[in-house]
């Protein structure tokens, strides 16, 4: 059973430009979430997608977006990066109406904005 | 709306000392209660969980109980290891989708 993988593990952008990071989920899982970690402080929710549409926010503007695939990998688009973009980027998944729904998480993406 | 309180860190401790995280909530229905732990460089590992009041999540040690009168979850482990030091978050799952509400995390550094 594989886990959930992302990449890259780390990149460094600077303000104004556009970054797509990527995730594949772990086997049999077909929901994917995506976080936001901050340096110090907790995970914040940012989106969830199921079924390749967007099903849940978190209090994040539009220029963070997504993508699933069929396959139920997924991608996350931050256009416009701002030097708060900067931290890491988590993804997890999860499978769907399986009693409490527990997330796996990929060791995620740090990102750097100058 | 929903929120995870963790107490203040860091936390440092000898080998073998009694551990306890304190984590309180709030939340509008019935959460799922999660302890995750985050090991340096690595990505969120899930450590315990307790879905209804009374459960006990308990793994590699660690024990949490769902306690719905005093709205807490706290983690207890009766003798740490050098190898317990990372950084444990509490977090709660409200509602059927993904979306876990996380608290601000606690540093905890075991000496030999």
């Amino acid at each position: 059973e594989t886990g959930v993988t992302q990449s890259p593990t780390h990149l460094i952008k600077t303000r104004g430009q556009q970054v797509t990071l990527r995730c594949s989920s772990q086997s049999g899982h077909n929901t994917v979430s995506w976080y936001q970690q901050a340096l110090g402080q907790g995970p914040q929710f940012i989106f969830q997608y199921y079924r390749e549409e967007e099903n849940g926010r978190g209090n994040f503007p539009p220029r963070f977006s997504g993508l699933q695939f069929p396959n139920y990998s997924s991608e996350l688009n931050v256009n416009a990066l701002e030097l708060d973009d900067s931290a890491l980027y988590l993804c997890a998944s999860s499978l769907m109406g399986s009693g409490a729904n527990v997330l796996t998480f990929g060791a995620g993406s740090r990102l750097t904005v100058l | 709306g929903d929120s995870v309180t963790q107490m203040e860190g860091p936390v440092t401790l000898s080998e073998e000392a009694f551990l306890t995280i304190n984590c309180t909530y709030t939340a509008t229905g019935y959460p799922s209660l999660f302890w995750y732990v985050q090991y340096p460089g690595e990505g969120l590992q899930l450590l315990l969980k307790a879905t209804k009041a009374d459960d006990k999540g308990s793994n590699k040690g660690f024990e949490a109980t769902y306690r719905k009168e005093t709205t807490s979850f706290h983690l207890e482990k009766g003798s740490v290891q050098v190898s317990d030091s990372a950084v444990y978050f509490c977090a709660l799952k409200d509602g059927a989708n993904s979306k876990l509400t996380f608290g601000k995390g606690i540093t905890l550094s075991v000496r030999p």
